[in-house]
C-alpha cells in the first residue's frame, strides 16, 4: 500500500490569488492523478499527472486554470490559479500503479476561497 | 466539521443489520467496478472491486454485486458496525487507470 501526504490540509485565500497544493507518496508509482470533490458532491477526476511530461487534462478543466508539475515518482503538485469562490472545494491527489485496481488517496486539501 | 456527503441520499440501518447501497454506471467498457468508503475528513479508501467478467465477489463482511445487463452495481455490508458510518462511492476504472466516481451514498448506523 502507498501512503499520500497532502499539504496544506486547508487553506483560506483571497480570490484572485493562486494556491499550489503538495502531494507526496511514500513509494514509487507509475500513476498519479487529482481529483475535485465540490461539497457534498462526488469526485471528479481533474488530470493524470504524467512524470516528465505535461499532465493530460479532462474536458473542462486546463493546464492555465490547474497547472500540475510531477518531477518524479513520489511527488506532484496542484496549483490553483487566480482563485474563485467557485474553486472553493476539496481537492485529493490519488495514486496507484498499472495493472492495480486499489488507488490510494490523499486526506485532501480543503481550499475555500472568499 | 465536513461537508463530504451533506447532500447526497442518505442509508440509515439499525446497527447489527445488513446494508444494501446501490449504484449505476455508464461505461460497457470499464473492466474494473470499485467501491469506496470515504470518512469525514480523509480521502476515499478502496474497500473491495470486481472484474467487469464477474458477477460477485465477497470479502470481509461486504459483498459486490455486478449486473452488466442493466450496468448496475451494489455493495452488501453485512453486520454493519457504527464505523461503517460513511459516505460510499462507487467507481469504474476506465483506460489509463482513470476513475470515474458515481454519486455516492452516506450511511448513517443508529445504534
Amino acid at each position: 500500500s502507498a501512503v499520500i501526504s497532502q499539504k496544506p490540509s486547508r487553506d483560506i485565500c483571497q480570490r484572485g490569488t493562486s494556491l499550489t497544493i503538495q502531494c507526496q507518496v511514500d513509494s514509487q508509482v507509475t500513476m498519479m492523478f487529482w481529483y475535485r470533490q465540490q461539497p457534498g458532491q462526488s469526485l471528479t477526476l481533474i488530470a493524470t499527472a504524467n512524470q516528465g511530461s505535461e499532465a493530460t487534462y479532462e474536458s473542462g478543466f486546463v493546464i492555465d486554470k490547474f497547472p500540475i508539475s510531477r518531477p518524479n515518482l513520489t511527488f506532484s503538485t496542484l496549483t490553483v490559479s487566480n482563485m474563485s469562490p467557485e474553486d472553493s472545494s476539496i481537492y485529493l491527489c490519488s495514486a496507484t500503479d498499472v495493472g492495480d485496481t486499489e488507488a490510494f488517496f490523499g486526506q485532501g486539501t480543503r481550499l475555500t476561497v472568499v | 466539521g465536513e461537508s463530504v456527503g451533506l447532500h447526497l441520499p442518505t442509508l440509515s440501518v439499525q446497527e447489527g443489520d445488513n446494508s444494501i447501497i446501490n449504484c449505476a454506471y455508464s461505461n460497457s467498457a470499464s473492466d474494473y467496478f470499485i467501491w469506496y468508503k470515504q470518512e469525514s475528513g480523509k480521502g476515499p479508501q478502496f474497500i473491495i472491486d470486481i472484474r467487469s467478467n464477474m458477477d460477485k465477489r465477497q470479502g470481509q463482511r461486504v459483498t459486490v454485486l455486478l449486473n452488466k445487463t442493466v450496468k448496475h452495481l451494489s455493495l452488501q455490508i453485512a453486520a454493519t458496525q457504527p464505523g461503517d458510518s460513511a459516505v460510499y462511492f462507487c467507481a469504474e476504472r476506465a483506460a489509463g487507470n482513470k476513475l470515474t466516481f458515481g454519486g455516492g451514498t452516506r450511511v448513517l448506523v443508529k445504534p
